[in-house]
């Protein structure tokens, strides 16, 4: 199974800062790798899919890189409504589909 | 617009069974891949399982396999996941989720539904 290690665990950040988060794949996935945002009590929220591309209605200050094994997530000017566990995941053709263990961006 | 309703979560003994169900509206039921994802207290989401839009193909999560078991109903516009011989560490919030037309990410989610596997 393909293990996907993201870091860190946690950020605290302020209104306005650029947050990055880390996503590891055990194995080369190319580009097989979207990222979800979470808030308490709310299921989880396709963001980036494909590495890179933004899921329809999310805003710009998202942005996904990477390919391969090492992937990044970067929040440009965070917002208030950003304050949130965001998750990796893995897309590769076969299962099982695995995700990251998340990162909780909290306030500073 | 898109929803997906679990139901059929609740409190069960180590070695129950239960059945969850998804409900399906707001979009072409018969044309989605499906899968139950469950998020444990305290951990990462995990996929636990997949069907295809015909049913015809599904698999497992190790985790699961031999337990579990899945199936639709498109009449119905119904998913539903048989859990039998629960143990502990099945506790959690069980999500139904859509694939994205053409890739493995998870694109439409319910508000999922607890079960609590616990004596």
């Amino acid at each position: 199974d393909i293990q996907m290690t993201q870091s860190p665990s946690s950020v605290s950040a302020s209104v306005g800062d650029r947050v990055t988060i880390i996503c590891r794949a055990s194995q080369g996935i190319s580009t097989w790798l979207a990222w979800y945002q979470q808030k308490p009590g709310q299921a989880p929220k396709l963001l980036i899919y494909g590495a890179s591309s933004l899921q329809s209605g999310v805003p710009s200050r998202f942005s996904g890189s990477g390919s391969g094994t090492d992937f990044t997530l970067t929040i440009s000017n965070l917002q208030p409504e950003d304050f949130a566990t965001y998750f990796c995941q893995q897309a590769n053709s076969s299962p099982p589909w695995t995700f990251g263990q998340g990162t909780k961006v909290e306030i500073k | 617009e898109v929803q997906l309703v679990e139901s059929g979560g609740g409190l069960v003994q180590p070695g129950g069974s239960l059945r969850l169900s998804c409900t399906a509206s707001g979009f072409t039921f018969t044309t989605y891949e499906l899968n139950w994802v469950r998020h444990a207290p305290g951990k990462g989401l995990e996929w636990v399982s997949y069907i295809t839009s015909s049913g015809k193909t599904i698999y497992y999560a190790d985790s699961v396999k031999g337990r579990f078991t899945i199936s639709r109903d498109n009449a119905k516009n119904s998913l539903y996941l048989q859990m039998n011989s629960l143990r502990a560490e099945d506790t959690a919030l069980y999500y139904c989720a859509t694939f994205t037309r053409k890739w493995h990410y998870f694109e439409y989610w319910g508000q999922g539904t607890l079960v609590t596997v616990s004596s």
